[in-house]
């Protein structure tokens, strides 16, 4: 039973163009929203987060998007540049204390940004 | 700062054989995290610490044991290791104030199990 879902497991675009990756929860239970981004050999590093009170959020090239409602949210990328091809993974932090306090995981999506 | 740093980064074990994966974090993190990735798979939480000497499971935790006996140190045990725990394994660590949970990652251990 997959909370974080993220349906496409791959996006390839051209250099220059908008990368758009998208993400699906199913419970609202979630506080913050976070986008790791991971290289291979590499441990993720962490991209950028939204707060489920917030529906944007940018930080240069990079910006979420938090629909509530349809509870998507996505990550654009403007331009996309050959070094951000990577492996990106979304994940949603639950409220509460302990255990409900961790992170889940999306499977990831694999993106290729093509010279 | 050199952040998580885990060893070894890669091993492989036979069947039945017992080993424990080393994690050590330098930015003074209370939290730390032990998760697992399998092939074409999200992070699997599998322990976690919210300080020295207090552990509690995550996720996934059967055939695992940790331990926290330090802010810095948070090994990871493996008893009897099974084929199904042939993974990636990776450490991270956190401020417990941090208001996003954004959590420092090392570079992952390898580990087959055959």
């Amino acid at each position: 039973d997959q909370q974080v879902k993220q349906n496409s497991p791959s996006l390839s675009v051209q250099e220059g163009r908008i990368s758009i990756l998208n993400c699906d929860y199913t419970n609202s239970m979630f506080d913050y929203f976070l986008w790791y981004k991971k290289y291979p050999a590499e441990g993720p590093t962490f991209l950028i987060s939204i707060s489920s009170i917030k529906d944007k959020n940018e930080d240069g090239r990079f910006t979420v998007f938090l629909n509530k409602s349809a509870k998507h949210l996505s990550l654009h990328i403007v331009p996309s540049q050959p070094g951000d091809s990577a492996v990106y993974f979304c994940a949603a932090r639950g409220v509460g204390a302990g255990n409900n306090r961790k992170l889940i995981w999306g499977l990831g999506t694999s993106l290729a940004v093509n010279p | 700062n050199a952040g998580v740093t885990q060893t070894p980064k890669f091993r492989i074990l036979k069947i039945g054989q017992s080993m424990t994966l080393q994690c050590t974090q330098d930015m003074n993190h209370n939290y730390m995290y032990w998760y697992r990735q399998d092939p074409g798979m999200g992070l699997k939480l599998i322990y976690y610490s919210v300080g020295a000497g207090i552990t509690d499971k995550g996720e996934v935790p059967n055939g695992y044991n940790v331990s926290r006996s330090t802010t810095e140190d948070f090994p990871l045990r493996l008893e009897l290791a099974a084929p199904s725990q042939t993974s990636v394994y990776f450490c991270a660590s956190s401020w417990q104030t941090d208001l996003r949970g954004e959590q420092y990652f090392g570079p992952g251990t390898r580990l087959t199990v055959t």
